[in-house]
């Protein structure tokens, strides 16, 4: 059962561009939406997180926006630059007690900026 | 740097073998989780450890096992090893507080042949 859904698997997008990321998810008791980038040869790397009491939160040139009712988030990269390019995995977590917060992610997203 | 150590980076053996992957979480992290990164299945979770307990149990094959020991680093202990555990294992670590973010090592990639 997968918890987490992300889309797309793969985007290409050029440089100066928007770069889109969507994940739904169906567990309601989630209250944790991190999202993680990862290069070749690293690990899972935070990148922007976000708690269901706001609809969008914003880093730089990274945002995400949240929708509770319809049980999606997204990640928006403005500017894309070819350094952005990696994988992104959202992911979430609940707290299910004893100190228990293990994240489920995504399938992730291979992101390619052209020059 | 997240500040969490996983050794080694790279582990070669041969199938029925046993290995063990070792991590040392951020300072100050009580709680370690064990994740295994591959191409058709992405990351999943296997088992987290807190303070020195286990607290939850994921995809974690029978063959795999881990502790925590009392100066919190982690090991992961993979027995009678087959080709399909080929994989990137990572360890994560995280604070006390409810939904903290995990910092994640740069893994040990295993390959079983």
């Amino acid at each position: 059962q997968q918890q987490v859904k992300q889309s797309p698997q793969s985007l290409i997008v050029q440089k100066g561009g928007i770069s889109i990321i969507n994940c739904a998810y169906e567990n309601t008791a989630f209250d944790y939406f991190p999202w993680y980038q990862q290069f070749p040869g690293k690990g899972p790397a935070l990148l922007i997180a976000i708690r269901p009491d706001v609809s969008e939160k914003k880093e730089g040139r990274f945002t995400i926006s949240f929708n509770k009712s319809a049980k999606q988030f997204s990640l928006h990269i403005m500017d894309s630059q070819p350094g952005d390019s990696a994988t992104y995995f959202c992911a979430a977590s609940a707290d299910s007690g004893g100190s228990n917060y293990k994240l489920t992610f995504g399938k992730g997203t291979l992101l390619t900026v052209n020059p | 740097d997240s500040g969490v150590t996983q050794t080694p980076k790279h582990l070669i053996t041969a199938t029925g073998q046993r290995v063990t992957l070792r991590c040392s979480p951020r300072s100050g992290d009580l709680s370690v989780y064990w994740y295994q990164q591959s191409l058709d299945q992405g990351l999943q979770f296997l088992i987290q450890y807190y303070n020195g307990e286990e607290r939850a149990k994921g995809n974690i094959l029978e063959r795999f096992s881990a502790q925590q020991f009392p100066d919190l680093h982690s090991e992961l202990n993979l027995s009678s090893l087959e080709l399909g555990d080929s994989a990137l294992y990572f360890c994560a670590s995280s604070a006390r507080q409810s939904s903290s973010p995990l910092h994640f090592g740069n893994g040990t990639r295993l390959t079983v042949t």
